[in-house]
């Protein structure tokens, strides 16, 4: 089956202690990409990555780092975590010319 | 600046009712435009898109969208809602070609039975 899976799904952590969010697809997409949702905001791009080991910044990048060694997968890297990191976050991918994303189950994290 | 305006943020009908969710957006150069809808616990899937030609684009589930170049507007519309429409629909636009896809803060929609 087609998919995008995340893991964990749900996260509560302190502020300050590193953590990571996979992300893994099974699409061969050359595209991926992490958004966060936070009501009232709607989706904002974190990061996106157009293949392996090209990266680049979206709308709302401080405070996360991203890599793509494999093709198939695309975590999120949050070195210290702080309270306003606390959101669903959600990561996608897409073929060619990114004419549609295929989202992740998403992953709800709490910093406190 | 790169931004998509839903015009509403809560929208409640009763089942057979008629549906129009506004999306206005602002961005440099020829675009893509999505609607994706994301049911109560679900992930978030492509509604219907627009890439060029016929304006008037239709999607799954019996949904259609206009885009209005000059309007700079992709409206979402469903002539019948049913209760299973209940989610959330969010807008979203990005570069032809390109990878940066900013969507919109969404709109809920709930439909009474």
């Amino acid at each position: 089956e087609a998919q995008v899976t995340q893991n964990p799904r749900y996260l509560i952590t302190v502020t300050g202690k590193k953590l990571t969010v996979t992300c893994s697809q099974n699409m061969n997409h050359e595209y991926m990409s992490w958004y966060r949702q936070d009501p009232g905001l709607g989706l904002r791009q974190i990061y996106y990555s157009m293949n392996v080991e090209v990266t680049d910044k979206g709308d709302v990048p401080e405070g996360y780092k991203v890599s793509r060694k494999e093709k198939r997968n695309f975590p999120l890297i949050l070195e210290s975590p702080s309270p306003n990191q606390t959101s669903l976050y959600f990561c996608a991918s897409g073929g060619k010319g990114v004419d549609e994303q295929y989202f992740g189950p998403g992953t709800r994290l709490t910093v406190t | 600046a790169q931004s998509v305006s839903q015009h509403n943020h809560h929208v409640i009908l009763s089942e057979a009712a008629s549906l129009e969710l506004g999306c206005n957006y602002s961005y440099g150069g020829t675009v893509n435009l999505f609607w994706y809808v994301q049911y109560p616990g679900q992930h978030l899937q492509l509604l219907l898109k627009y890439f060029s030609g016929d304006p008037l684009v239709k999607g799954i589930k019996g949904f259609e969208a206009e885009f209005i170049k000059s309007k700079f507007s992709f409206n979402l519309r469903k002539p019948s809602v049913q209760w299973s429409d209940t989610a959330e629909y969010f807008c979203a636009v990005g570069p032809v070609g390109g990878f940066k896809t900013i969507f919109g803060a969404g709109t809920r929609l709930f439909v009474k039975a």
